[in-house]
This record gives structure tokens, sequence and C-alpha cells, in this order.
């Protein structure tokens, strides 16, 4: 079985200032890609940042980064310089090839940025 | 420009009823998705379709049923064997191969049942 987990329902941040979002997830494949969505009040899902599980690098988008620890199957986002359009939902998902071959969402952070 | 399009964005269903979502996409995708989004649940799998003609079932499939005739078009009834059918529901699409595993969305329907 493939999960997703999202221990922090709600965060907030000052403006410019730094946040992190956790996310712990786990499955079986060992061929797997992780990513970060965010949900504005439109509910819109737009892709913050992918990162492949075979890839030792973090990925980085802007001001958005990883931390990926695969040992511990810990993946967080980390928002740098926050902007008021940063505030939404953000989800934490795992895609899994092979026979698991669909996507899971963890439950959601929804994140307030605070002017 | 390609996309997912649902359809209707708000949606009303009496109870006893089967209502179908519909969800086009133009993106020459193989796979497609029907997420439902409940306050503090997240996204939960109903169906999968990787090919035209076939379809498995999600974590949450009971009360749902789906098709898959055309590749650009995934429609999802929602029956009147689903108890709590008020959600909001998503859907998606990608490739089936290459690296590139990022999902595009549908902007969504609201369904409530009145």
């Amino acid at each position: 079985a493939q999960t997703v987990t999202q221990s922090q329902p709600e965060m907030s941040v000052q403006e410019a200032e730094t946040v992190t979002l956790s996310c712990t997830y786990d499955t079986s494949e060992s061929d797997y890609y992780l990513f970060w969505y965010k949900q504005p009040p439109s509910r819109q899902m737009i892709l913050v940042i992918r990162q492949e599980a075979y890839k030792q690098q973090n990925a980085t988008e802007n001001r958005f980064s990883v931390n990926f620890q695969k040992a511990a199957k810990s993946f967080s986002l980390k928002i740098s310089d926050s902007q008021l359009g940063d505030a939404a939902m953000y989800f934490c998902a795992c895609y899994g090839g092979g026979a698991t071959n669909k996507l899971i969402f963890g439950t959601g952070t929804l994140l307030a940025v605070q002017p | 420009d390609g996309g997912i399009t649902q359809s209707p964005k708000y949606l009303f269903r009496k109870e006893g009823q089967n209502v179908t979502l519909s969800c086009e996409q133009n993106l020459n995708h193989d796979a497609m998705y029907w997420y439902r989004q409940d306050p503090g649940q997240g996204l939960r799998l109903i169906y999968y379709s990787q090919i035209v003609n076939d379809f498995q079932k999600g974590d949450i499939a009971e009360g749902y049923s789906v098709s898959r005739e055309k590749k650009e078009s995934f429609p999802l009834t929602v029956t009147s064997a689903q108890k709590n059918p008020t959600a909001f529901y998503l859907c998606a699409s990608r490739m089936r191969t290459g690296s590139n595993y990022g999902y595009t969305f549908g902007s969504g329907t609201r369904l409530t049942v009145v």
C-alpha cells in the first residue's frame, strides 16, 4: 500500500519569512516520484515542485525547494520569502509506477501568510 | 491551448438520482483519473483508466461508475448507491509513459445533494 502523511493541518508564516511544510510517505515501489501541489481558493491544482526518487539532489523551483530524505521517507517543502499569493492548501503526493501506478495524496496543509 | 475541461462547475442532485460528471482532455494523455475531495481528507482516488476501454477501481469506488470509450473522455457517474455524494470532484490526466509524471487537473465539479 502507498500512503502519504501530512501532520500539519494548518501553518502560518509572516510575509517575507520562510516556512517548511512536512510530509512523510510510504511506498513499496523502488521507482517513484514525489510532488507538492498548491490549491488556492479557486481550487485549481497547481504543480509546485517534483522530485524523482532516484535523484539525490533536492529539487528547487525559484522560492520553493524540498528536503528529500529517502531513508527516512520524508519530503518537506520549504517556501522562502513568503508572499501573500502563497496562501493556499498544499498537498504532498506520491506516484508509484509498476503495480501501483497511481498518485496518492496527503490530507493537506492550509498555509496562511500574514502581512 | 490543451487542457482538461470538467463540466458542469456546479451540480445539484436529488436523493435517489444518478448524475454524470463530464471530463474531456485534448492533451493526448493516455491515463485519466477521478478524485473526490472532502474537507480534511485531501484527495481520494475513485477510479482511473490507463487506456481506452480499461479502468480500475481506486480507494473509494463504491457508488460510482465510469467508462472510457474514447481517449479524450472519462465521464464519472455518481449513482444513487453513493450514500454521501456531496463533495468536490477533480479529474486529472497524464501521459502513461515518459519521465514526466506530473498530472494535469481540471477545474473541478462541485456536487451537492439537495
